[in-house]
């Protein structure tokens, strides 16, 4: 079972920030935030992760909440090729099976003019 | 970023037939890859992680006799489905792991099976 909750929607204006949640309540203390997006037809793209710091990249800042139970991905001046489906999954730092990238049903965020 | 690629993209065959996928890492060396499937409208759905040079683990409902996968190098992973049928068909998506310290994961361009 995937161990987040996204919704399932969201809607932004073009250039405006598209702030996109992630509840993940039972997150383990070793556990990192990664963030994939997958454009229709396409394969997933990595965005950003985190393990309990905020992060910002060239893509999407990180948000991390203190307790670790949630998280936010910023996209700053979101662009209609933003549009596409928002995986935030939970990964442990292993190379076993806890390290595996288990992907929910993420947040289909739709950029609009 | 780190490129991965699939070889082919789009790929029609006939029922009973066997396919396979090529699954590269380009500018690194991959020693775990991943293999998912996507139906339409559904979200990715790990079948099977390999490790260069050893069997494949399959997830729980997978058959490995009928998706056979080869990790035979550290850039190189084949997914080969056999006897296939339109139940089959869907996207299928490889992912390799970076050998070095960062463990990160990049995933291919899919490539998108029909069964006929």
């Amino acid at each position: 079972d995937a161990k987040t909750t996204q919704p399932p929607s969201m809607d932004c204006a073009e250039g405006r920030a598209a702030n996109l949640p992630c509840n993940h309540s039972t997150i383990s203390g070793n556990e990192y935030v990664y963030w994939y997006r997958q454009i229709h037809s396409q394969g997933p793209q990595y965005i950003i992760h985190g393990l309990k710091n905020n992060e910002t990249n060239e893509m999407a800042s990180l948000i991390i909440t203190e307790d670790r139970k949630s998280s936010t991905l910023i996209l700053p001046h979101a662009t209609l090729r933003d549009t596409a489906v928002y995986y935030c999954i939970v990964r442990g730092p292993y190379t076993g099976t806890a390290s595996k990238l288990t992907f929910g049903t993420g947040t289909r965020l739709q950029v609009t003019l | 970023g780190a490129v991965v690629s699939q070889h082919p993209s789009r790929v029609i065959c006939k029922s009973g037939t066997s396919v396979k996928i090529e699954c590269r890492s380009l500018d690194f060396q991959a020693t775990t890859m991943f293999w998912y499937r996507q139906f339409p409208k559904q979200s990715l759905m790990l079948m099977a992680t390999s490790n260069e040079g050893s069997k494949a683990t399959y997830e729980q409902g997978v058959e490995k006799d009928k998706f056979l996968i080869n990790h035979a190098s550290l850039t190189l992973s084949t997914l080969t489905v056999t006897s296939a049928h339109p139940e089959d068909s869907s996207f299928y998506i490889c992912s390799a792991r970076r050998g070095d310290s960062s463990q990160e994961q990049y995933f291919g361009p899919g490539t998108r099976l029909t069964v006929t």
